[in-house]
């Protein structure tokens, strides 16, 4: 059975930083593109960034470039999203998803439960 | 960038047939893809590339594309049914993804 399990969510400072982890399992990690989405309290959905397999190509929404940085570690089977300059804007809940397929352009497959990120002083 | 419209809400009796619109310039060179989200719950994939229905998804959900608009089917519904849906595409490159507003469905 696929699982992601998200973690590192919590309660921060504009301006700070926070990093999430997706700790994935049933699956061959190496082999799917990775992504974050979000979801603000109460609203829709909104892409975040995607990762390949190999972790060599990154996508990021305007949103968030330059300001967030998506990783993995294949050998840990987890997916990373570091995130800097908060504000209250990036107040949602963080869910860590698995491609459809193995194109970073796939569907978003299999979701996490998320983790809940709150930026607030 | 671009946009996907859906309607808040939709409304249907049990037994009828449901029908959530998605719209925008990028569907016509993209395919679409809808999630289900109920309450306190990740989304679930329901259609892949316009219309394909994953493992494990009712055969009740069906999707269609026409041009610029692409339509979720979900007929005889049902109470479980009862969720906030959402279209999603991409840009150009395939790789940039956005998401519709999102259709609250009601079954009355």
């Amino acid at each position: 059975e696929v699982q992601l399990v998200e973690s590192g969510g919590g309660l921060v400072r504009p301006g700070g930083s926070l990093r999430l982890s997706c700790l994935a399992s049933g699956f061959t990690f190496r082999t799917y593109a990775m992504s974050w989405v979000r979801q603000a309290p109460g609203k829709g959905l909104e892409w975040v960034s995607v990762i390949s397999g190999s972790g060599g190509s990154t996508y990021y929404a305007d949103p968030v470039k330059g300001r967030f940085t998506i990783s993995r570690d294949n050998s840990k089977n987890t997916l990373y999203l570091q995130m800097n300059s908060l504000s209250a804007e990036d107040t949602a809940v963080y869910y860590c998803v698995k491609s459809f397929g193995d194109y970073v352009g796939d569907a978003f497959g299999i979701w996490g439960q998320g983790t809940m990120v709150t930026v607030s002083s | 960038s671009y946009e996907l419209t859906q309607p808040p809400w939709v409304s249907v009796s049990p037994g009828q047939t449901a029908r959530i619109t998605c719209s925008g310039d990028a569907l016509s060179k993209q395919f679409a893809y809808w999630y289900q989200q109920k309450p306190g719950q990740a989304p679930v994939l329901v259609i892949n590339k316009d219309t394909e229905r994953p493992s494990g998804i009712t055969e009740r959900i069906s999707g269609s594309s026409s041009g610029t608009t692409v339509t979720l089917i979900i007929s005889g519904v049902q109470a479980e049914d009862e969720a906030d849906y959402y279209c999603q595409s991409a840009d150009s490159s395939g790789i940039y993804r956005v998401f519709g507003g999102g259709t609250k469905l009601t079954v009355l």
